[in-house]
């Protein structure tokens, strides 16, 4: 089955240590994205991804970064100047970004905690 | 800048009776889409449906249902004969043209039916 696959499911971070979050999809679609969701506050962009090699900050990157080396994978990287990180972080994805017409696939997310 | 509000956080029915989330957009872009996604406790954002601005025809999935109103700028969601198997959070969210073409989400609206 085509889908999308976020790993791991639950997280946990020490103080001052840098995690990742993996996303990989076999959709074949050409943009990707992360979003953080917050109790009673929808989804809000971190980072989204039109093509490889290349990635654009959304309306909340500061903390985060990202890498797109292949059109599978997305991973994101909660860095400790993050000092908020505790959220439900999803991806998703879409056969390409810029229309605003196509749908996105989103994952079944990730949970990250601080110990 | 575009904006989606929902205004009903949380709603609450008994099993059979229907329901209607409501969603009102903002918006200087003259063609642009608006979406419903549901959330189920198991995390994965659902794509339900995508209407676009030129058509405003209502459209009708089973025991779905959404209207569309460009004069009242609103794309609101019934759900007739609800079932506890709908009980989830439904978001509205809202797509343009070029840089406006990232997905912007209301904060959604949980829906709890209570059998």
């Amino acid at each position: 089955d085509g889908g999308i696959t976020q790993s791991p499911k639950y997280l946990f971070r020490k103080e001052g240590q840098n995690v990742t979050l993996s996303c990989e999809q076999n959709l074949n679609h050409d943009a990707m994205y992360w979003y953080r969701q917050d109790p009673g506050q929808g989804l809000r962009l971190i980072y989204y991804s039109q093509i490889v090699n290349d990635f654009q900050k959304g309306d909340i990157a500061e903390g985060y970064s990202v890498s797109r080396e292949k059109k599978e994978s997305f991973p994101l990287t909660v860095t400790s100047a993050q000092k908020n990180p505790t959220a439900f972080y999803l991806c998703a994805s879409s056969i390409f970004q810029g229309a605003g017409n196509q749908p996105q696939h989103f994952g079944d997310g990730t949970r990250l905690s601080i110990l | 800048a575009q904006k989606v509000t929902q205004a009903q956080t949380e709603i609450s029915v008994v099993e059979k009776e229907d329901v209607t989330l409501d969603c009102v957009y903002e918006t200087r872009d003259t063609t642009y889409y608006l979406f419903w996604y549901k959330q189920p406790p198991s995390g994965e954002l659902v794509f339900l449906i995508r209407r676009n601005s030129f058509d405003e025809q209502n459209e009708i999935s089973g025991r779905y249902s959404w209207n569309f109103q460009k004069s009242t700028s609103s794309f609101n969601f019934t759900i007739t004969a609800s079932q506890v198997v709908d009980s989830a959070v439904y978001f509205c969210a809202l797509s343009g043209m070029g840089a406006n073409s990232k997905l912007t989400f209301g904060k959604g609206i949980t829906l709890s039916v209570r059998p």
